[in-house]
C-alpha cells in the first residue's frame, strides 16, 4: 500500500530561526515528489516538485531534498518568517499518477 | 497563471438540503479535474476524478449518489452535495490539470469550500 508519512507532526519556531520537515513514502513505483504549503482555510500551493534524478531543488527560502533510494524528503525553511506558519504537505506521485499526500506539518512561527 | 477558483468559499446550509460547489479554471482549459474532502488536522482525501464530458469516477467509499459531478466545460466542474447531513460538514477542494500535461502531472488547487451542515 502506497503511503507517505510526515514528521514532525507540528512544530513550533521562533522567527528568524531555520526547521527541516521530514517526508518518508512507501509509493512505488514513483514519479515524482511534491511540497505544498497550505494556509489554513485555504487549499494547497505548490512549493517544489522532484522527479527521480533530482536530489534537491529549492524557491526562495524553501530548500527540498530527495533520496529516491532510502524513499526519504526533507524540506528545510530558512529565516523563518511569520508568514511562514501554515501546513506543509508531502506528497507523492507514482508512475500511474495517483497521488499519496501525507497527513501534513503543521509549522508555527512565533515572533 | 494557473488559477483555480471555487465558488462559494463557505456554505452553511440546514440537514436534507443540497450544496452545489463549483470548480474553475480561470486561465487554462482543464482536462481533469480533481475533487478532495479534508477534514481537521487530516490530509486530502481524493473523491473522485472527472474528466470533461465523462462521468466521474469515484474513490471507494464515496457514494456517488450523494456526491454528484458534473464536467461539463474544460474549465469547470460542480459538485453537489444532495441531501446533506452534519457528517457531511468538511473542507471541499477542487484541482485541476491543464490540457497537454499528463493526468496528474501539474495540478493547481482551488481555495476550497468549507462546507457546514446544520
Amino acid at each position: 500500500k502506497n503511503q507517505v508519512e510526515q514528521s514532525p507532526q507540528s512544530l513550533i519556531i521562533l522567527e528568524g530561526k531555520n526547521c527541516t520537515l521530514q517526508c518518508n513514502y512507501t509509493v512505488s513505483p514513483f514519479s515524482n515528489l511534491r511540497w505544498y504549503k497550505q494556509d489554513t482555510g485555504r487549499g494547497p500551493v505548490s512549493l517544489t516538485i522532484m522527479t527521480f534524478s533530482e536530489n534537491t531543488k529549492s524557491n526562495g527560502r524553501y530548500t527540498a531534498t530527495l533520496d529516491a533510494d532510502t524513499k526519504q524528503s526533507s524540506l528545510h525553511i530558512t529565516a523563518s518568517q511569520l508568514s511562514d506558519s501554515a501546513s506543509y504537505i508531502c506528497v507523492v506521485s507514482a508512475a500511474d499518477y495517483k497521488l499519496s499526500f501525507g497527513a501534513g506539518t503543521t509549522v508555527t512561527v512565533r515572533a | 497563471g494557473a488559477v483555480v477558483s471555487q465558488h462559494p468559499s463557505w456554505v452553511i446550509c440546514k440537514s436534507g438540503t443540497s450544496v452545489k460547489i463549483e470548480c474553475r479554471s480561470l486561465d487554462f482549459q482543464a482536462t481533469t479535474m480533481f475533487w478532495y474532502r479534508q477534514f481537521p488536522k487530516q490530509s486530502l482525501m481524493l473523491m473522485a476524478t472527472s474528466n470533461e464530458g465523462s462521468k466521474a469516477t469515484y474513490e471507494q467509499g464515496v457514494e456517488k449518489d450523494k456526491f454528484l459531478i458534473n464536467h461539463a466545460s474544460l474549465t469547470l466542474s460542480t459538485l453537489t452535495v444532495t441531501s446533506a447531513h452534519p457528517e457531511d460538514s468538511s473542507f471541499y477542494i477542487c484541482s485541476a490539470t491543464p490540457m497537454g500535461g499528463a493526468s496528474t502531472d501539474t495540478q493547481y488547487f482551488g481555495p476550497g469550500t468549507r462546507l457546514t451542515v446544520l
